[in-house]
């Protein structure tokens, strides 16, 4: 079946440092991949997806690949800000069976940035 | 930006009290989805739905029901509360084709005392 692993939390940042935070999947097909964010008291948002092998999803300064090869889609970002604190979900959509298209999340990875 | 609307926000109930959670859209989608989301911040599906008269249940056993009238509106009922309900309930909405994105509600946060 589809499975999404991503790096364990909390991650605790200064502000303008670098983060990534790793995903790895598994999938019988093609999945497109997403990364999905989750602020306090929040529902979830789409932060950035991609659909094929090699695209570059982005968004507010985060970027992640679609690597086929090492089945990964790891989220960076250049200077991370208060602001980004939050809950980051990696995530792929795969056909689950029946046509049936659903939506495999990883475990989600606390992010809290200090000024 | 996504319009998806969940209703109440938050919810504090005694056990044995019927609640019903309400999600609507106003994007025409299709597929709708009602997620649990555990204090470890793991998601599960309980629900979905491919459209009007159409729901099936997800990968996590759920006491809740849910029923889909309209296309815009899919919600969540629970016949008697308890304790081990308390969690948040969050709700989505796609369009059908293949692996197009979700887009959430704000999530309903449920205490059960």
């Amino acid at each position: 079946g589809n499975s999404v692993t991503q790096m364990e939390g909390p991650v605790t940042l200064s502000e303008e440092a670098f983060l990534t935070i790793n995903c790895t999947y598994t999938a019988t097909g093609y999945p497109s991949l997403f990364w999905y964010v989750q602020y306090p008291g929040e529902g979830l948002q789409l932060l950035l997806k991609a659909t094929k092998a090699d695209d570059k999803g982005s968004n507010k300064g985060f970027e992640a690949t679609y690597r086929k090869e090492t089945t990964s889609f790891h989220l960076e970002k250049g200077s991370v800000q208060v602001s980004d604190s939050a809950v980051y979900f990696c995530a792929l959509s795969e056909n689950s069976g029946a046509g049936s298209y659903q939506l495999t999340f990883g475990k989600g990875t606390k992010l809290s940035v200090i000024p | 930006e996504a319009d998806i609307y969940q209703t109440p926000r938050y919810l504090v109930i005694g056990t044995g009290k019927k609640i019903t959670l309400e999600c609507s859209q106003t994007m025409g989608h299709d597929k709708m989805y009602w997620y649990q989301q555990d204090p470890g911040m793991e998601l599960h599906l309980i629900h979905y739905s491919y459209g009007v008269n159409s729901t099936e249940k997800g990968d996590l056993s759920s006491e809740s029901t849910v029923s889909r009238i309209r296309t815009e509106h899919f919600p969540l009922t629970l016949e008697s509360a308890r304790p081990s309900h308390t969690s948040q309930y969050l709700c989505a909405s796609s369009e059908v084709r293949p692996k197009e994105t979700q887009y959430f509600g704000p999530g309903t946060r449920l205490l059960v005392l």
